[in-house]
């Protein structure tokens, strides 16, 4: 059963903890990425990588970290530099390139409350 | 930059009536796609448009490319309460610039 899977799907963290958003993915996916969302508002891409090992800055880079070790694993880190952290996180994937007219599949989000 | 732009925001209609949101882009675009958010869920692909002047349907949806690739429609025939979400628009300059518009929120009254 192919599919996108973001755990958890509700975190709960004090201010000034660095926080982990898992997102794995089994469809073969060369590219993912990881978008924000706040309540009422668009998407905002995060960051994206193409490839294993390497990684872009997206819109709203700061503040966040990711890592790419694998092709089915694309972690995201909220650090305690991001100053408003409280979203929802969506993690995506694409079976080409970003730019190569490839939808993207969503998992179904985690949202984040710091407190 | 890409200056995107999605309107209306939001939209209330009686179960039955038609709605349509769009999508305008300072720049040219390659491709266009859209997406459908329910309440609480994630994005999920609709369909992508790619051709100057290009219209696809599905069912009771309608969506159009523009002549010039810089702005996009998406509309619905009579809507119904299973319609209910946000639908976004995700655009594409072919330079792996990729940009969702704000997205309208369209609510259905029975």
């Amino acid at each position: 059963d192919g599919g996108i899977t973001q755990s958890p799907k509700y975190l709960f963290r004090k201010e000034g903890q660095n926080v982990t958003l898992s997102c794995e993915q089994n469809l073969n996916h060369d590219a993912m990425y990881w978008y924000r969302q706040d309540p009422g508002q668009g998407l905002r891409l995060i960051y994206y990588s193409q490839i294993v090992n390497d990684f872009q800055k997206g819109d709203i880079a700061e503040g966040y970290s990711v890592s790419r070790e694998k092709k089915e694993s694309f972690p995201l880190t909220v650090t305690s530099a991001q100053k408003n952290p409280t979203a929802f996180y969506l993690c995506a994937s694409s079976p080409g390139q970003p730019g190569s007219y490839n939808e993207q599949f969503f998992g179904p989000g985690t949202r984040l409350t710091v407190l | 930059g890409q200056q995107v732009m999605q309107i209306p925001q939001y939209q209330h209609v009686q179960e039955g009536e038609d709605f349509t949101t769009y999508c305008n882009s300072s720049t040219t675009l390659s491709n266009i796609q859209w997406y459908k958010q329910r309440p609480g869920g994630h994005p999920v692909f609709l369909i992508q448009l790619v051709k100057s002047g290009e219209v696809k349907k599905q069912k009771r949806l309608t969506f159009q490319f523009g002549e010039a690739k810089k702005n996009s429609s998406l509309h619905i025939t009579a809507t119904q309460t299973t319609d209910v979400g946000t639908y976004f628009c995700l655009m594409d300059t072919g330079r792996r610039a990729l940009t969702f518009g704000s997205g309208t929120r369209l609510q259905v009254q029975p």
